[in-house]
């Protein structure tokens, strides 16, 4: 069965990068799908960040595209998040999800980051 | 970007009841629609896509319709472990949006 685990700081100072890693087994990320980036604030909101493709291509959300990255490792079937230049505003429950034509049956656990002084 | 609006915010409903959540686009999205249902600590779990094909595993009870802008999520003869937050989310391109949630709470 696919499974996701997020890992990371659960603080990162205002200003930082904040970077995040998603472990996945059961699925190689080389073979099909998207893998993304999802984050829920504080009051739920969800917010859709980015996806790199089993390929390697990625496709970020706009409104973060001058901050984000993601990344991979083949070898070890991880993906990664770097969100640039953060504020308390990145304070949120970041999930990473496996897409399949763009909605998200498979999640991980979600890792809550704190951004603070 | 496609404003996702999700009504209501919150219900309360009985055990055995039925209830109909909405969303709605700002713009038409076909039948590129999702739902999930959250509960408190865990992450969302995909129930429809594609406004009204059921995620694997999911009863019979959830169904979906709609197409265009206008959908709607019908939970029929509603069990205890239905209550909690449900979002809507469409998959007509990036960047992907989400509705903003409907509690849905035990009377």
């Amino acid at each position: 069965d696919v499974q996701l685990q997020e890992s990371g700081p659960g603080l990162v100072k205002p200003s930082q990068s904040l970077s995040l890693t998603c472990t996945v087994t059961g699925y190689s990320i080389t073979s099909d799908y998207a893998w993304n980036w999802i984050r829920q604030f504080p009051g739920n909101k969800l917010e859709w960040m980015g996806y790199i493709s089993y390929s390697g291509s990625t496709s970020y959300n706009p409104s973060l595209k001058s901050r984000i990255s993601i990344t991979r490792d083949t070898s070890k079937n991880q993906f990664f998040l770097q969100l640039n230049s953060v504020t308390t505003e990145d304070t949120a429950t970041y999930y990473c999800a496996r897409g399949a034509g763009t909605w998200f049956a498979y999640w991980g656990q979600g890792t809550l980051v704190t951004v603070s002084a | 970007d496609i404003q996702m609006t999700q009504s209501p915010a919150s219900l309360s409903a009985s055990v055995g009841e039925t209830v109909t959540i909405t969303c709605r686009a700002s713009e038409n999205i076909y039948s590129y629609l999702a739902w999930y249902q959250q509960k408190q600590g865990k992450s969302p779990q995909l129930l429809v896509y594609n406004a009204k094909t059921l995620a694997e595993g999911v009863p019979s009870r959830f169904s979906g319709s709609g197409s265009g802008t206008q959908f709607s999520l019908k939970i029929n003869s509603l069990q205890p472990e239905d209550f909690g937050s449900y979002y809507c989310q469409h998959h007509y391109g990036t960047p992907l949006t989400f509705g903003a949630g409907t509690k849905l709470e035990l009377k």
